[in-house]
Formats: structure tokens, sequence, C-alpha cells
């Protein structure tokens, strides 16, 4: 219940091409899902995140998608670069107000994108 | 500069050491945590403090400890009693224990010999 799946585990990409990374969840109660870009040998960077409220969110060339109904949310990376090669996690947790908010990561995408 | 740190960036210690992580932020957050990172499962909650003087165990917190007696401050204690300490250890802090939008600092490299 309380599990994040994520996939692909790794991916290759050519400069320009759309990788797109998928993750699922049971946890109905679920209602805030960020993504998070991590370089090697560096801390995880807050990229984008999304509520159930809205199917799609866009900053720059990011994009998340997310199915309610099939519980599930995914990032698009439009013209991708050889500097978005890293690995990225999904994660969702609970926003109630007032209990803490534990944060469930998936296993996290290695995406290399090649010139 | 806004923002989260840790320190060292390495570490090396004998098995059987006890041995401190620092983390400090200066976001005025009141929610700090700490996350082990091992290849290929992801992160994975160790504490998490929502504020001054308190704190809970995380999904692995056999081995490890804690304290929170300032707000911009939250060490870790990797004590001998964790059986495979060896990793990347990463702080975190949110605006308040509500809050899913989590900052990472840049994280230790612990390695136990």
């Amino acid at each position: 219940q309380q599990q994040v799946k994520q996939s692909p585990q790794s991916l290759i990409v050519q400069k320009g091409g759309i990788p797109i990374i998928n993750c699922a969840y049971e946890n109905t109660a679920f209602d805030y899902f960020p993504w998070y870009q991590q370089f090697p040998g560096k801390g995880p960077a807050l990229l984008i995140a999304i509520r159930p409220d809205v199917s799609e969110k866009k900053e720059g060339r990011f994009t998340i998608s997310f199915n309610k109904s099939a519980k599930q949310f995914s990032l698009h990376i439009m013209d991708s670069q050889p500097g978005d090669s890293a690995t990225y996690f999904c994660a969702a947790s609970i926003e109630d107000g007032g209990a803490t908010n534990k944060l469930i990561f998936g296993t996290g995408t290695l995406l290399a994108v090649q010139p | 500069d806004g923002g989260i740190t840790q320190s060292p960036k390495y570490l090396f210690r004998k098995e059987g050491q006890n041995v401190t992580l620092s983390c400090e932020q200066n976001l005025n957050h009141d929610a700090m945590y700490w996350y082990r990172q091992d290849p290929g499962q992801g992160l994975r909650l160790i504490y998490y403090s929502q504020i001054v003087n308190d704190f809970q165990k995380g999904d692995i917190a056999e081995g490890y400890s804690v304290s929170r007696e300032k707000k911009e401050s939250f060490p870790l204690t990797v004590t001998s009693a964790q059986k495979n300490p060896t990793a990347f250890y990463l702080c975190a802090s949110s605006i308040g224990p509500g809050s899913g939008e989590q900052y990472f600092g840049p994280g230790t490299r612990l390695t136990v010999t």
C-alpha cells in the first residue's frame, strides 16, 4: 500500500528525444507527487510536483502526466539534453497539514542522454 | 544564501566506532529528515523531526540516533549497532511537518571498514 513502483530502472535516449519515466502507487490517500533529479555524488533536487486535482503540469521542458483512476504518474522530458543525464526519483506523500508528511520514494531511473 | 549543509562530504571510520553526521539548515524550516541511500534501493527514511526537541523513528532507525536541540540542526549518529553502515546519507528539510516539499542537502558518504 505504501510502495511507489518506478520504471524503467535505466533509460538511454538520443539528444532531442523524449524520455518517459513511469510510477504507480496503491494508496489512494496520496495527494502530492514530486519528482527529484539527482546527479552523481549530489543530493536530490526537487524538479517538479503535481497534486491529483490536475492531469498535467509543465515546467520548462519537464512535464508530469497524472492519471488518478489508473493511480499512475509519469515524467516526460522534452528535447532532452546530455545535461539531463541523472537519476530521477518519483515520490508520493499525504499532505494532511498536521501529521508528519513522509515521502515514499520510487527506486529511481538512471537516464543517459547521448549526444 | 539559504540551504542545507552537510559535513563532512566523505567520512571514513573503523568498524565498532560511533560517528556523527552534521546537518544544518538556514531555511527556517520546522521539519527535518535523515535518509539513507543505497544503490538500487531509492531513499529510505531513518529519522524525522517535526519540531525542536521532538523526533520519530522512520523505516530503518535501528542502529541510528538523532537529536534536535536547535531548529537549524539535526545531527545523526551512526552507532556500532548498525550492521551495514556504509552508505550515502542525506539530510532534508521541509517548511512544516505537513509539507511534502522536501529540500535535500549535498549528502555525506560514509565508509566503514
